[in-house]
């Protein structure tokens, strides 16, 4: 079946603009989550959703960021007023249980969408 | 606070030799392991994961990790490299069922 998608794939803002960033989980995933890539670094958490909800976004950066899934599938990462150090890779995964299911934890993840902000 | 450190930035071996990546994690209990390996412009590719049982375990391409408590190390292995085994390598902990939290990662580089 088809994996996670992300969209776009690139984006160039510049300084100051807004953007949206979308995510489309695996059909049936309950779980989604946003991280975020610099250069040369690892992934690093953003925030979590269990369906609708919005369990944890300890790991955004600033109020700039907002995450939401308002149906429980679809997930858009909006950044306001970019900045040049929002540039990074935003990778979204989905996992088909939740936290408290007692599963594999497994998540799959799409492909990124590479951010420059100049 | 939970932490996952890989030692080697970058790793060159050479085709055919073997291979060890090294992963240290920080955590109160032991959590869920996993490694997984990001070719440039890809996302990331799950090889092997670990949660209870064997500490041995065998994932996709040859790889192979082995977990050891006493270490707090969950070392991936690889006998013999291919060239296409050139990418970046990240091993992460699970927080049961919450985020991850990945280490910087190793770049393997393999010589002809």
């Amino acid at each position: 079946g088809a994996g996670v998608s992300q969209s776009p794939r690139y984006k160039v803002a510049k300084r100051g603009q807004d953007v949206a960033l979308r995510c489309d989980p695996i059909s049936g995933h309950v779980s989604l989550f946003w991280y975020q890539q610099a250069l040369g670094q690892g992934p690093e958490f953003l925030t979590y959703f269990q369906n609708e909800a919005q369990l944890d976004k300890s790991g955004l950066p600033s109020d700039r960021f907002f995450a939401e899934r308002p149906e429980g599938s679809v997930s858009t990462l909006k950044i306001q007023r970019t900045q040049q150090e929002d540039s990074a890779v935003y990778l979204c995964a989905s996992s088909l249980q939740g936290a408290l299911a007692g599963s594999s934890y497994e998540q799959y993840f799409g492909p990124g969408t590479r951010l420059t902000v100049t | 606070a939970q932490s996952v450190t890989q030692p080697d930035i970058h790793i060159t071996v050479s085709e055919g030799a073997s291979l060890e990546l090294r992963c240290n994690y920080s955590y109160g209990a032991t959590p869920y392991l996993f490694w997984y390996v990001q070719s440039p412009g890809q996302g990331l590719q799950l090889l092997l994961k670990y949660f209870s049982g064997d500490t041995l375990v065998q994932g996709i391409k040859g790889f192979e990790a082995e977990f050891k408590r006493s270490q707090s190390s969950f070392n991936l292995r690889k006998p013999s490299v291919h060239w296409s085994d050139a990418a970046e390598y990240f091993c992460a902990v699970n927080n049961y069922g919450q985020n991850f939290v990945f280490g910087p990662g190793t770049r393997l580089s393999v010589l002809p």
